[in-house]
Protein backbone atom coordinates (compact mmCIF):
# COMPACT_ATOMS: atom_id res chain seq x y z
CA UNK A 1 0.00 0.00 0.00
CA UNK A 2 1.55 3.09 -1.04
CA UNK A 3 1.94 5.49 1.94
CA UNK A 4 3.80 8.12 3.15
CA UNK A 5 4.26 8.58 7.35
CA UNK A 6 5.90 11.65 9.20
CA UNK A 7 7.70 12.07 12.25
CA UNK A 8 7.77 13.53 15.16
CA UNK A 9 3.64 14.22 14.65
CA UNK A 10 4.75 17.55 16.35
CA UNK A 11 8.06 19.53 18.08
CA UNK A 12 8.55 22.28 20.18
CA UNK A 13 12.03 24.44 19.43
CA UNK A 14 13.22 27.75 20.68
CA UNK A 15 14.06 30.10 18.35
CA UNK A 16 17.68 30.27 16.58
CA UNK A 17 17.60 26.18 17.09
CA UNK A 18 18.07 23.68 14.08
CA UNK A 19 15.63 20.76 13.63
CA UNK A 20 15.58 17.80 11.50
CA UNK A 21 11.65 16.61 10.29
CA UNK A 22 11.72 12.89 8.62
CA UNK A 23 9.91 11.53 6.43
CA UNK A 24 9.34 7.27 5.12
CA UNK A 25 7.59 6.49 2.16
CA UNK A 26 6.64 3.05 0.68
CA UNK A 27 4.92 4.47 -2.57
CA UNK A 28 6.60 2.73 -5.72
CA UNK A 29 7.27 3.24 -8.59
CA UNK A 30 9.26 6.39 -7.30
CA UNK A 31 9.72 9.28 -9.20
CA UNK A 32 9.96 12.69 -6.61
CA UNK A 33 9.15 13.91 -3.01
CA UNK A 34 7.72 17.21 -2.23
CA UNK A 35 7.79 19.24 1.14
CA UNK A 36 5.74 21.69 1.78
CA UNK A 37 4.67 24.41 4.58
CA UNK A 38 1.48 25.22 5.65
CA UNK A 39 0.08 27.83 7.90
CA UNK A 40 -2.63 27.24 10.16
CA UNK A 41 -6.01 27.69 8.03
CA UNK A 42 -3.93 28.26 5.01
CA UNK A 43 -2.85 26.30 1.81
CA UNK A 44 0.18 24.43 1.59
CA UNK A 45 3.32 26.42 -0.17
CA UNK A 46 5.59 24.45 -2.10
CA UNK A 47 9.42 24.37 -0.59
CA UNK A 48 11.27 21.95 -2.51
CA UNK A 49 11.10 19.44 -4.54
CA UNK A 50 13.17 16.25 -5.04
CA UNK A 51 13.26 13.85 -8.05
CA UNK A 52 14.90 10.63 -7.22
CA UNK A 53 18.44 11.16 -8.42
CA UNK A 54 18.64 14.31 -6.04
CA UNK A 55 20.58 13.88 -2.95
CA UNK A 56 20.24 17.35 -1.18
CA UNK A 57 18.18 20.48 -2.29
CA UNK A 58 18.60 23.59 -0.28
CA UNK A 59 15.93 26.72 -0.16
CA UNK A 60 17.39 29.15 2.17
CA UNK A 61 17.46 27.74 5.59
CA UNK A 62 15.54 24.62 4.42
CA UNK A 63 17.52 21.64 3.43
CA UNK A 64 16.13 18.61 2.31
CA UNK A 65 17.97 15.19 2.03
CA UNK A 66 16.95 12.26 -0.03
CA UNK A 67 17.66 8.41 0.17
CA UNK A 68 15.71 6.52 -2.61
CA UNK A 69 17.25 3.24 -1.42
CA UNK A 70 16.13 3.40 1.95
CA UNK A 71 12.90 5.56 1.29
CA UNK A 72 13.29 8.02 3.50
CA UNK A 73 13.49 11.91 3.31
CA UNK A 74 14.37 14.91 5.94
CA UNK A 75 13.93 18.47 5.62
CA UNK A 76 16.23 20.62 8.22
CA UNK A 77 15.70 23.78 9.27
CA UNK A 78 18.44 25.80 10.50
CA UNK A 79 18.33 28.91 12.78
CA UNK A 80 14.87 29.08 13.01
CA UNK A 81 12.61 31.64 13.45
CA UNK A 82 9.17 32.36 14.90
CA UNK A 83 7.76 32.63 11.23
CA UNK A 84 9.15 28.57 10.90
CA UNK A 85 5.68 27.89 13.06
CA UNK A 86 3.53 25.61 10.97
CA UNK A 87 2.73 22.16 9.89
CA UNK A 88 5.44 20.60 7.03
CA UNK A 89 3.98 18.04 5.04
CA UNK A 90 5.67 15.55 2.75
CA UNK A 91 4.01 14.78 -0.29
CA UNK A 92 4.68 11.71 -2.94
CA UNK A 93 3.02 11.40 -5.90
CA UNK A 94 2.37 7.79 -7.41
CA UNK A 95 4.20 7.38 -10.72
CA UNK A 96 2.27 6.99 -13.83
CA UNK A 97 -0.73 8.92 -12.31
CA UNK A 98 -1.53 12.22 -10.62
CA UNK A 99 -2.58 11.08 -7.28
CA UNK A 100 -0.54 12.55 -4.37
CA UNK A 101 -0.34 10.51 -1.32
CA UNK A 102 -0.17 13.41 1.28
CA UNK A 103 1.69 12.05 5.20
CA UNK A 104 -0.34 14.06 7.71
CA UNK A 105 2.31 16.72 8.49
CA UNK A 106 4.99 17.32 11.70
CA UNK A 107 3.35 20.56 13.54
CA UNK A 108 6.27 22.77 14.50
CA UNK A 109 6.26 25.71 17.19
CA UNK A 110 9.11 28.02 17.68
CA UNK A 111 8.91 30.10 20.51
CA UNK A 112 11.00 32.78 21.12
CA UNK B 1 -0.76 37.57 -9.96
CA UNK B 2 -0.67 34.19 -10.44
CA UNK B 3 -2.85 32.19 -8.18
CA UNK B 4 -5.65 29.98 -7.37
CA UNK B 5 -8.96 31.48 -5.72
CA UNK B 6 -11.67 29.26 -4.48
CA UNK B 7 -15.34 30.40 -3.44
CA UNK B 8 -16.95 30.16 -0.75
CA UNK B 9 -13.85 30.55 1.88
CA UNK B 10 -16.30 29.60 4.64
CA UNK B 11 -19.70 27.99 4.66
CA UNK B 12 -22.29 26.58 6.46
CA UNK B 13 -24.80 24.78 5.52
CA UNK B 14 -27.65 21.66 6.11
CA UNK B 15 -27.42 18.06 5.10
CA UNK B 16 -29.01 17.11 1.53
CA UNK B 17 -28.68 20.59 0.45
CA UNK B 18 -27.00 20.88 -3.08
CA UNK B 19 -23.61 23.53 -2.93
CA UNK B 20 -21.00 24.32 -5.29
CA UNK B 21 -17.64 25.32 -4.77
CA UNK B 22 -15.91 27.09 -7.37
CA UNK B 23 -12.02 26.67 -8.19
CA UNK B 24 -10.22 28.91 -10.68
CA UNK B 25 -6.52 29.48 -11.32
CA UNK B 26 -5.17 32.21 -13.74
CA UNK B 27 -1.59 30.38 -14.55
CA UNK B 28 -2.67 27.95 -17.45
CA UNK B 29 -2.14 24.88 -15.69
CA UNK B 30 -3.44 21.83 -17.58
CA UNK B 31 -3.85 20.08 -14.44
CA UNK B 32 -5.90 20.47 -11.18
CA UNK B 33 -7.13 18.76 -7.91
CA UNK B 34 -9.73 18.66 -5.28
CA UNK B 35 -8.21 17.69 -1.68
CA UNK B 36 -9.88 17.47 1.52
CA UNK B 37 -7.79 17.97 4.82
CA UNK B 38 -9.31 16.36 7.84
CA UNK B 39 -7.13 16.48 11.36
CA UNK B 40 -5.39 13.60 11.96
CA UNK B 41 -5.52 12.24 8.36
CA UNK B 42 -3.45 14.92 6.22
CA UNK B 43 -4.46 16.13 3.04
CA UNK B 44 -6.57 13.31 0.55
CA UNK B 45 -7.30 13.72 -3.18
CA UNK B 46 -10.99 13.97 -4.16
CA UNK B 47 -10.88 14.11 -7.77
CA UNK B 48 -7.84 15.43 -10.24
CA UNK B 49 -8.62 16.47 -13.84
CA UNK B 50 -5.58 16.77 -16.41
CA UNK B 51 -6.96 18.98 -19.30
CA UNK B 52 -10.52 19.84 -20.20
CA UNK B 53 -12.98 17.28 -19.93
CA UNK B 54 -10.82 14.87 -18.99
CA UNK B 55 -11.08 14.18 -14.96
CA UNK B 56 -10.56 10.92 -12.37
CA UNK B 57 -11.35 9.76 -8.98
CA UNK B 58 -8.49 10.43 -6.21
CA UNK B 59 -8.68 8.40 -3.01
CA UNK B 60 -11.72 9.73 -1.46
CA UNK B 61 -14.44 10.62 -4.23
CA UNK B 62 -17.39 9.14 -2.71
CA UNK B 63 -20.69 12.09 -2.34
CA UNK B 64 -18.59 14.69 -4.47
CA UNK B 65 -18.44 15.47 -8.39
CA UNK B 66 -16.53 17.73 -10.51
CA UNK B 67 -16.20 19.09 -14.13
CA UNK B 68 -13.57 21.15 -16.38
CA UNK B 69 -15.87 22.50 -19.18
CA UNK B 70 -12.78 25.28 -19.30
CA UNK B 71 -9.17 25.34 -18.39
CA UNK B 72 -9.22 27.76 -15.46
CA UNK B 73 -12.07 26.35 -13.50
CA UNK B 74 -12.45 22.91 -11.85
CA UNK B 75 -16.11 23.67 -9.56
CA UNK B 76 -16.55 20.93 -6.57
CA UNK B 77 -19.69 20.22 -6.43
CA UNK B 78 -21.74 18.16 -3.54
CA UNK B 79 -25.15 17.19 -4.71
CA UNK B 80 -26.71 15.91 -1.02
CA UNK B 81 -23.94 16.76 1.54
CA UNK B 82 -23.87 14.95 4.90
CA UNK B 83 -22.11 15.97 8.10
CA UNK B 84 -19.07 13.57 7.60
CA UNK B 85 -18.06 15.84 4.87
CA UNK B 86 -17.53 18.69 6.81
CA UNK B 87 -13.71 19.55 6.45
CA UNK B 88 -11.36 21.72 5.18
CA UNK B 89 -10.99 21.96 0.97
CA UNK B 90 -8.62 22.87 -0.97
CA UNK B 91 -7.90 22.89 -5.34
CA UNK B 92 -4.59 23.37 -6.78
CA UNK B 93 -3.19 23.56 -9.64
CA UNK B 94 0.03 22.61 -12.24
CA UNK B 95 1.28 22.38 -15.20
CA UNK B 96 1.70 19.14 -16.18
CA UNK B 97 4.50 17.83 -18.93
CA UNK B 98 7.81 19.32 -19.26
CA UNK B 99 11.15 17.73 -18.35
CA UNK B 100 10.61 17.40 -14.64
CA UNK B 101 7.92 17.38 -11.56
CA UNK B 102 5.66 20.36 -11.64
CA UNK B 103 4.78 22.40 -8.45
CA UNK B 104 1.58 22.39 -7.15
CA UNK B 105 -0.13 25.63 -6.33
CA UNK B 106 -2.71 25.28 -3.72
CA UNK B 107 -5.77 27.65 -3.02
CA UNK B 108 -6.47 29.60 0.40
CA UNK B 109 -9.06 26.56 1.29
CA UNK B 110 -12.87 26.78 2.03
CA UNK B 111 -14.07 25.56 4.82
CA UNK B 112 -17.31 23.93 4.90
CA UNK B 113 -19.60 22.58 7.33
CA UNK B 114 -23.22 20.61 7.19
CA UNK B 115 -25.13 20.57 10.03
Amino acid sequence: KNQVEQSPQSLIILEGKNCTLQCNYTVSPFSNLRWYKQDTGRGPVSLTIMTFSENTKSNGRYTATLDADTKQSSLHITASQLSDSASYICVVPTSGTYKYIFGTGTRLKVLA
Amino acid sequence: EAQVTQNPRYLITVTGKKLTVTCSQNMNHEYMSWYRQDPGLGLRQIYYSMNVEVTDKGDVPEGYKVSRKEKRNFPLILESPSPNQTSLYFCASSFLGGSGPNEQFFGPGTRLTVL
